[in-house]
């Protein structure tokens, strides 16, 4: 079996302030993905990456950045914290289109 | 872009009942649909797939899927309290892009 190790598991950041999370799988999948869960609800999908060196937007890609520096890291940046926004962001990987997801704890996210 | 609803928001059954919960999706294309499961504070976790028209069942849990009315449900037989969780229902046309719902809460009262 494998596993998504997620970083931090808490961030708590400034109005304005670029944040960046981290994803690690060592399930050697290709293809992985960030969602956005807010308030125990559904989740939205951030951006995707089939492939090392790949990235396409979900739905909700405004205000977010992410890098896949390699097959198994996939880093998301939210490019300025907006007031009083809570919500946990969560990392998941699969080996490609209908197949499972299997998903990292998530990181919980704070604005102040 | 897909929408894909989830009904009820929450739900309350007792020990031992069947529990239904429903999803509808937008996207006629649709190829793929599958439940996953999370418990409180915990990841994601997937509960089951289907591609094809009809039904699927993996011990207590039985997918349906009806691809013409635009829905899939997921039926929990003899509901135990461990099945307490968020259930969220996911649908693809077979990209890479998996669209979950809303979420239902379920509670199992023992």
């Amino acid at each position: 079996g494998g596993i998504i190790t997620q970083t931090p598991k808490f961030l708590i950041g400034q109005e304005g302030q670029k944040l960046t999370l981290k994803c690690q799988q060592n399930f050697n999948h290709d293809t992985m993905y960030w969602y956005r869960q807010d308030s125990g609800k559904g989740l939205r999908l951030i951006y995707y990456s089939i492939t090392e060196n790949d990235l396409q937007k979900g739905d909700l890609s405004e205000g977010y950045d992410a890098s896949r520096e390699k097959k198994s890291s996939f880093s998301l940046t939210v490019t300025s914290a907006q007031k009083n926004e809570m919500a946990v962001f969560l990392c998941a990987s699969s080996t490609g289109g209908e197949n499972t997801l299997y998903f990292g704890a998530g990181t919980r996210l704070s604005v102040l | 872009q897909q929408k894909v609803q989830q009904s009820p928001e929450s739900l309350i059954v007792p020990e031992g009942a069947m529990t239904s919960l429903n999803c509808t999706f937008s996207d006629s294309a649709s190829q793929y649909f599958a439940w996953y499961r999370q418990h409180s504070g915990k990841a994601p976790k997937a509960l089951m797939s289907i591609f094809s028209n009809g039904e699927k069942e993996e011990g207590r849990f039985t997918i349906h899927l009806n691809k013409a009315s635009l829905h899939f449900s997921l039926h929990i037989r003899d509901s135990q309290p461990s099945d307490s969780a968020l259930y969220l229902c996911a649908s693809s046309n077979m990209g890479y892009k998996l669209t979950f719902g809303t979420g239902t809460s379920l509670l199992v009262d023992p």
